[in-house]
């Protein structure tokens, strides 16, 4: 139980393109989903909290309006990279909350590599 | 300012020994602690979950958790060599509105020689 899909896996394009990733658990609903991006080498960093009804909860130093969070149901949260260059491309990996409440563990999705030219 | 602390390693161990991967954490009233293996490339995978003092055992891991010395540790025995990967130890935040969120440390990497 608590399976969490993104997709894509791995997404490669231009810079000044917009790129929607997409969280969705599977088998349990998910009020809140979470955000991470990784680079290479690097720790996890918490971009963004996603609570389905309401807007994002954006950590500090991220541009919400660079990174637009969507969390319109219950098993299904997205991101969009607006006009991504370069210095975006990186490991972006969502996040669940298994059911239970929230001290729960969170449980990861696969992640999705973008690499921006 | 919250922290959790790991030591980065690499940890090296031969193949069948026990591994042993600690965590220390700031925030004295942390309740829920996790322990995620992150293979190279990889999104984060849930090995173990502890709430209360003691040990907890599942399969080849134990989680030990110790709240008065803020102390969470991660015992592999049997260690093979697919357990080598980067072992990251999050903390629950407990109040305001941050509740749900993970507090990582930068993981420690693990070496199992055959």
């Amino acid at each position: 139980g608590a399976v969490v899909s993104q997709h894509p896996s791995r997404v490669i394009c231009k810079s000044g393109t917009s790129v929607k990733i997409e969280c969705r658990s599977l088998d349990f609903q998910a009020t809140t989903m979470f955000w991470y991006r990784q680079f290479p080498k690097k720790s996890l960093m918490l971009m963004a909290t996603s609570n389905e009804g309401s807007k994002a909860t954006y950590e500090q130093g991220v541009e919400k309006d660079k990174f637009l969070i969507n969390h319109a149901s219950l098993t299904l949260s997205t991101l969009t990279v607006t006009s991504a260059h370069p210095e975006d491309s990186s490991f972006y990996i969502c996040s669940a909350i298994a059911p239970g409440g929230w001290n729960q563990p969170q449980h990861f999705g696969d992640g999705t590599r973008l690499s921006i030219l | 300012q919250k922290e959790v602390e790991q030591n980065s390693g690499p940890l090296s161990v031969p193949e069948g020994a026990i591994a042993s991967l600690n965590c220390t954490y700031s925030d004295r009233v942390s309740q829920s602690f996790f322990w995620y293996r992150q293979y190279s490339g990889k999104s984060p995978e849930l090995i173990m979950s502890i709430y209360s003092n003691g040990d907890k055992e599942d399969g080849r891991f134990t989680a030990q958790l110790n709240k008065a010395s803020q102390y969470v540790s991660l015992l592999i025995r049997d260690s093979q060599p697919s357990d080598s990967a980067t072992y990251l130890c999050a903390v629950n935040e407990e109040y305001g509105g941050s509740q749900g969120n993970l507090i990582f440390g930068k993981g420690t990497k693990l070496s199992v020689k055959p």
